[in-house]
C-alpha cells in the first residue's frame, strides 16, 4: 500500500551542489508531477510528466530538470543548487481517466535547505 | 491563466464551532475541476474532494460540506463541530480540461481548533 514514495526525506545542501529527489509511484499512473511548497505561495507545479519518456516544464522549472525514463518513477535534479531553492517538494501521480475523474495522490514530501 | 484565492490565511476557532474556509477561482475555461486538500501537521497532502464545474449541487460528507458557486466563482469549505484532528492546512486548487492535468493551487488556510 506504499502509493507514491519520495526519497530522501529530509536534505541540506551548500550552494552549488547537485542532488536528485527521487519519486517512485506503484499504482501505474501516466501522470506524474513535481510540486514546491513555500509559505504563503501554495503549491506551484515545477515540472511535469504525460508518460513514460516525456516531460514539460511548469509554472517555475528553472534551476531544476526532470527525467522520466520509468513509467514508475521521476526525477527531479537540481544541477547547483541556490538558496532560493530552499522548499519543500512534492511528488504526486494521477491516471489518466476518459471521465477526468482522476485525483492527485501525493507523497510525503522533501524538506529541502540550502545554505 | 487559472488562479485560485484563498484570502483567509490562518483562522482559529474553539472545538465544536463551525468554520467555513473560503475560495475564489478564476479561469476563463468553461469546464474545469475543483478540489480541496487537506495537509495535517504530518505534511502530506490528503483528497477531499473533486467537483466539475457542471455540477453546481452541493455535497455533503459527515461533518463537511461543500458549497459551490459559478456565479460568485466560489468553492467554499464549511467544517461543522470542529474537532481538534480537523487542524491542518487546507488548500483549494483548480484545474482545467485542456492541456496539462496540473493542479493549480491557492495559498492555503492555516485552521488551528482550539481544544
Amino acid at each position: 500500500n506504499a502509493g507514491v514514495t519520495q526519497t530522501p526525506k529530509f536534505r541540506v545542501l551548500k550552494t552549488g551542489q547537485s542532488m536528485t529527489l527521487l519519486c517512485a509511484q506503484d499504482m501505474n499512473h501516466e501522470y506524474m508531477y513535481w510540486y514546491r511548497q513555500d509559505p504563503g505561495m501554495g503549491l506551484r507545479l515545477i515540472h511535469y510528466s504525460v508518460g513514460e519518456g516525456t516531460t514539460a516544464k511548469g509554472e517555475v522549472p528553472d534551476g531544476y530538470n526532470v527525467s522520466r525514463l520509468k513509467k514508475q518513477n521521476f526525477l527531479l535534479g537540481l544541477e547547483s543548487a541556490a538558496p532560493s531553492q530552499t522548499s519543500v517538494y512534492f511528488c504526486a501521480s494521477s491516471q489518466l481517466s476518459r471521465d477526468r475523474n482522476e485525483k492527485l495522490f501525493f507523497g510525503s514530501g522533501t524538506q529541502l535547505s540550502v545554505l | 491563466a487559472q488562479k485560485v484565492t484563498q484570502a483567509q490565511t490562518e483562522i482559529s476557532v474553539v472545538e465544536k464551532e463551525d468554520v467555513t474556509l473560503d475560495c475564489v477561482y478564476e479561469t476563463r475555461d468553461t469546464t474545469y475541476y475543483l478540489f480541496w486538500y487537506k495537509q495535517p501537521p504530518s505534511g502530506e497532502l490528503v483528497f477531499l474532494i473533486r467537483r466539475n464545474s457542471f455540477d453546481e449541487q452541493n455535497e455533503i460528507s459527515g461533518r463537511y460540506s461543500w458549497n459551490f458557486q459559478k456565479s460568485t466563482s466560489s468553492f467554499n469549505f464549511t467544517i461543522t463541530a470542529s474537532q481538534v484532528v480537523d487542524s491542518a492546512v487546507y488548500f483549494c486548487a483548480l484545474r482545467i480540461s485542456k492541456g496539462r492535468r496540473a493542479l493549480t493551487f491557492g495559498s492555503g488556510t492555516r485552521l488551528q481548533v482550539q481544544p
